[in-house]
């Protein structure tokens, strides 16, 4: 079975503040992919980023970067002088490739980043 | 390009109702999901489509739930009858093809409210 796990269950944060979200995971599955959403307050979930299990290479988007470290069973994302329009609940998501595991995406119990002005 | 549409946006029904959710995906994505979010717990799975066909029902929690996907366009999740746990948020998303196609795009939900 897949688990993800979102431990902070809240994040508040001042403008400009760097923020790390964290998220672990369990699978049984060899191979996989991670995945980071958002969803501001609007509802709808925005995607982030998708990373391969077998690619550990660390990746940065303009002031976002995700550390995944699968000796740890972890895909942590980093916010760098966070702004109030980072203001979202962010969840972590996995899934199977297709010739090994499900599509369907596990998710966490997301994390609710406030940043204040 | 149009992202994934869902109608209604928000829908309220009394238990033992009907209501049927839709899901318009990205043009040409051959995968369409559906998950749902009830209150205070994880988005979970409810099933897939590869064009018409189910891929994985395995989420569907009981069979008050149907869905179909005639064609292989849009999308509907009918709840007859509608009972008080099946309130929540209902989300749709859709994937390609191509090694892209495990990114899901995903539409703003139906909040479904049953009393």
């Amino acid at each position: 079975a897949q688990k993800v796990t979102q431990a902070q269950t809240e994040i508040s944060v001042v403008e400009k503040e760097d923020v790390t979200l964290d998220c672990v995971y369990e699978t049984r599955d060899t191979t996989y992919y991670l995945f980071w959403y958002k969803q501001p307050p609007s509802g709808e979930l925005v995607f982030l980023i998708r990373r391969n299990s077998f690619d550990e290479q660390n990746e940065i988007s303009g002031r976002y970067s995700w550390n995944f470290q699968k000796s740890t069973s972890s895909f942590n994302f980093t916010i760098t002088a966070s702004q109030v329009v980072d203001s979202a609940v962010y969840f972590c998501a996995l899934s199977g490739l297709k010739y090994t595991g499900r599509r369907a995406l596990t998710f966490g119990s997301g994390t609710r980043l406030q940043v204040q002005p | 390009e149009a992202g994934v549409t869902q109608f209604p946006s928000h829908s309220v029904i009394e238990k033992g109702q009907t209501v049927t959710l839709r899901c318009d995906p990205i043009s040409g994505h051959d995968n369409l999901y559906w998950y749902r979010r009830v209150m205070g717990k994880e988005i979970k799975f409810l099933l897939h489509f590869v064009k018409e066909s189910k891929q994985d029902e395995s989420g569907m929690p009981n069979n008050r739930f149907l869905a179909e996907r005639t064609g292989g366009t849009y999308s509907t999740l009918k709840v007859q009858p509608a009972e008080l746990e099946d309130s929540g948020v209902y989300f749709c998303a859709s994937s390609g093809r191509t090694v892209s196609s495990y990114e899901q795009y995903f539409g703003p939900g139906t909040r479904l409210t049953v009393t």
